[in-house]
């Protein structure tokens, strides 16, 4: 079967960095997506990845490896707004999109 | 302002009514999608249209169906309620769904079916 992990949640210091993982199995790989959702909001796109490497843009950087499986989304000087959770989802061989649960980032002062 | 617009925002609904979810956009995208998001699992997809005129089945199809008349719109209707189809529903579209480009969701629509 298809999957995508992610960890459940994560907490992290205001200023901080922090790497948020995720690991996948599908059938096929057309690329990766972060999303950020806040609480009872819609997610917004944050980063695609199709090619192994690191993409940055701004304080984000996305990560993947595509012989591994993994991809890590990589937030810098944290800020209290970050607080949110942060979606995987991996494009199939189909052009479907598996989602991982997500990951909820809890930023403390 | 451009965007994805879904009514209603949330909705309580008795047991075997029947609902319609409506999604309207309008940056003439041509993949629209309904996903079902529950706590604790990710986004499942229920049902796509590539482009107007066609629909395809996601991963939870059962008890919810989905018509493309146009571009724009792209309503679900469940037939016949029931509560495990309580749930907060997105709509979303794409330029193209075969293409790496992003998501835009509405704002979703949270159902209780009691």
């Amino acid at each position: 079967g298809q999957n995508i992990d992610q960890p459940t949640e994560m907490t992290a210091t205001e200023g901080a960095i922090v790497q948020i993982n995720c690991t996948y199995q599908t059938s096929g790989f057309n690329g990766l997506f972060w999303y950020q959702q806040h609480a009872g909001e819609a997610p917004t796109f944050l980063s695609y990845n199709v090619l192994d490497g690191l993409e940055e843009k701004g304080r984000f950087s996305s990560f993947l490896s595509r012989s591994k499986g993994y991809s890590y989304l990589l937030l810098k000087e944290l800020q209290m707004k970050d607080s949110a959770s942060y979606l995987c989802a991996v494009m199939d061989s189909n052009y479907q999109l598996i989602w991982g649960a997500g990951t909820k980032l809890i930023i403390k002062p | 302002i451009a965007g994805i617009t879904q009514a209603p925002t949330s909705q309580i609904l008795a047991a075997g009514r029947r609902m319609t979810l409506r999604c309207t956009q309008d940056m003439r995208h041509n993949a629209m999608y309904w996903y079902r998001q529950d706590l604790g699992l990710g986004l499942r997809l229920i049902h796509y249209s590539n482009t107007a005129g066609t629909t395809g089945k996601g991963e939870v199809p059962d008890g919810y169906s989905v018509s493309r008349a146009n571009t724009d719109d792209f309503p679900l209707t469940l037939a016949s309620a029931v509560p495990s189809q309580t749930s907060v529903y997105f709509c979303a579209s794409s330029d193209s769904a075969t293409s790496g480009g992003e998501l835009f969701f509405g704002e979703g629509s949270r159902l209780t079916v009691l």
